[in-house]
């Protein structure tokens, strides 16, 4: 069974830095891209980046409004994929997906919250 | 604003048939059979309805189907029931975004 599971939510002051982890299992994890997205309370999804498969690089691409202070990775040999999130502002406050696939995505996490307030 | 637009809102009454549309262009929507439509319902992860325009994956109802006029998509679910009352949002492949383009989700009210 696939599962992603992602991790690391949390309340954290505008300007800190939060890394959020998405553990998957149940797949050949290498051989699928990530995704990540966001959802603002009362808002739509919103498309934050992608970690091409191991196989095709592994290269990143990232939405505008995040370029430059999030950074997604993967480690294979843990399965696990990272959002690397930097200079937090109070608009990033969101629950955040991690979704297998680039184009496609047909397995989601459950979601984890992370607040950024004062 | 996103890049491809969906109504707000639509309603139905149980069993009735309601259609949600996506409107993109000839970049994304128009351009490639890569249309999806997810599910999500509050405080929930969304859920994959349909891929490639008008396929479902397994376990989704045969109530719903997708399909695809020009730069735009569609997402008909048949007899209506309250359990399809959730936002939707369609995705599709883009040429100019290496991300792809998303819909602004659309709520179903069921009546």
């Amino acid at each position: 069974e696939v599962q992603l599971v992602e991790s690391g939510g949390d309340l954290v002051q505008p300007g800190r830095s939060l890394r959020l982890s998405c553990t998957a299992s149940g797949f050949s994890f290498g051989d699928y891209a990530l995704s990540w997205f966001r959802q603002a309370p009362g808002k739509g999804l919103e498309r934050l980046g992608h970690i091409r498969s191991t196989p095709t690089g592994g290269t990143t691409d990232y939405a505008a409004s995040v370029k430059g202070r999030f950074t997604i990775s993967r480690d294979d040999s843990k399965t696990i994929a990272y959002l690397q999130m930097n200079s937090l502002k109070t608009e990033d406050t969101a629950i955040y997906y991690c979704a297998r696939g680039a184009y496609r995505f047909e397995f989601w996490g459950q979601g984890t919250l992370v607040t950024v307030s004062s | 604003q996103s890049a491809l637009t969906q109504p707000a809102s639509v309603s139905g009454s149980p069993g009735q048939s309601i259609t949600i549309s996506c409107t993109g262009t000839s970049s994304d929507v128009g351009g490639y059979n890569s249309v999806s439509w997810y599910q999500q319902y509050p405080g929930k992860a969304p859920k994959l309805m349909i891929y490639d325009v008008s396929n479902r994956p397994s376990g989704v109802s045969h109530r719903f189907s997708g399909s695809k006029s020009g730069n735009t998509a569609s997402l008909t679910i048949s007899g209506l029931q309250a359990e399809d009352e959730a936002d939707y949002y369609c995705a599709s492949f883009a040429s100019g975004d290496t991300l792809g383009v998303f819909g602004g989700g659309t709520k179903l009210t069921v009546l």
